[in-house]
C-alpha cells in the first residue's frame, strides 16, 4: 500500500503570493493532519480534517487554510506569503480521528524569497 | 499552554552502547506520548508509543514514564550507526492522538 503522498516535493515562490499543497493519504484513512516544521524545530500542528470536517487548528493565522475533499485528499493553502513561512509542511493521516497513531508524508519543502 | 521540551543535543555514542533520550512535558494531565525518529530530510517514523507508567519494550527501544515526575525517556540499546537521526517526543494536545505537540528534538549520532 502507498503511504502518504505530498506534492509538490519542493516549492520556491516570492513573498505576497500564494501557495497550495496537496495530501493524499493512506488508503482506508480518513483523517488528515498538516503540520509545519521550521528548520531545527519539532513539527507544529496546523490543523486537523476528518471526514471532509476541520476537528483542530492551532496557533496560525487567517492565512493559512485547509480542506478534505470526498476521497479524503487535502490541500493547504497559504495567502500572502511571508519569509517566515519557509518551512517543510508535512501532512500526516490516521485511521479515525482519536485514538491512531499519526502517519506522515515526506512533506513539501516551501521556499519564501 | 502545553510544552515539551528535549534536550538538543547531538548525543554522542559509541557503536554497541546505550543511548538515552530524554523529555519533559509540562502538562500533569497528559497521559499519551509518543517518539518519532526523523532522518536528515526525512518525515518523522512513529518507533514508540506509551501511555502507562513504567517500561515499554520493542526490540532494542525501551520508552520509561514517570508520570510522577512528568518526564518520558527512550532508550536505544545496541545502538548502530543506523540509529543516527534525530528523535522527537510528542504529545496530544487535546482530544485524540492527531493534534500532537512536538519537541524540538534530540540529535543522536552514532559513532562506528
Amino acid at each position: 500500500d502507498a503511504g502518504v503522498t505530498q506534492s509538490p516535493t519542493h516549492l520556491i515562490k516570492t513573498r505576497g503570493q500564494h501557495v497550495t499543497l496537496r495530501c493524499s493519504p493512506i488508503s482506508g484513512h480518513k483523517s488528515v493532519s498538516w503540520y509545519q516544521q521550521v528548520l531545527g524545530q519539532g513539527p507544529q500542528f496546523i490543523f486537523q480534517y476528518y471526514e471532509k470536517e476541520e476537528r483542530g487548528r492551532g496557533n496560525f493565522p487567517d492565512r493559512f487554510s485547509a480542506r478534505q475533499f470526498p476521497n479524503y485528499s487535502s490541500e493547504l493553502n497559504v495567502n500572502a506569503l511571508l519569509l517566515g513561512d519557509s518551512a517543510l509542511y508535512l501532512c500526516a493521516s490516521s485511521l479515525l480521528s482519536g485514538d491512531s497513531p499519526l502517519h506522515f508524508g515526506n512533506g513539501t519543502r516551501l521556499t519564501v524569497t | 499552554q502545553k510544552e515539551v521540551e528535549q534536550n538538543s543535543g547531538p548525543l554522542s555514542v559509541p557503536e554497541g552502547a546505550i543511548a538515552s533520550l530524554n523529555c519533559t512535558y509540562s502538562d500533569r494531565g497528559s497521559q499519551s506520548f509518543f517518539w518519532y525518529r526523523q532522518y536528515s530530510g526525512k518525515s518523522p517514523e512513529l518507533i514508540m508509543f506509551i501511555y502507562s507508567n513504567g517500561d515499554k519494550e520493542d526490540g532494542r527501544f525501551t520508552a520509561q514514564l514517570n508520570k510522577a515526575s512528568q518526564y518520558v525517556s527512550l532508550l536505544i540499546r545496541d545502538s548502530q550507526p543506523s540509529d543516527s537521526a534525530t528523535y522527537l517526543c510528542a504529545v496530544p494536545l487535546s482530544g485524540g492522538y492527531n493534534k500532537l505537540i512536538f519537541g524540538a528534538g534530540t540529535r543522536l549520532a552514532v559513532h562506528p
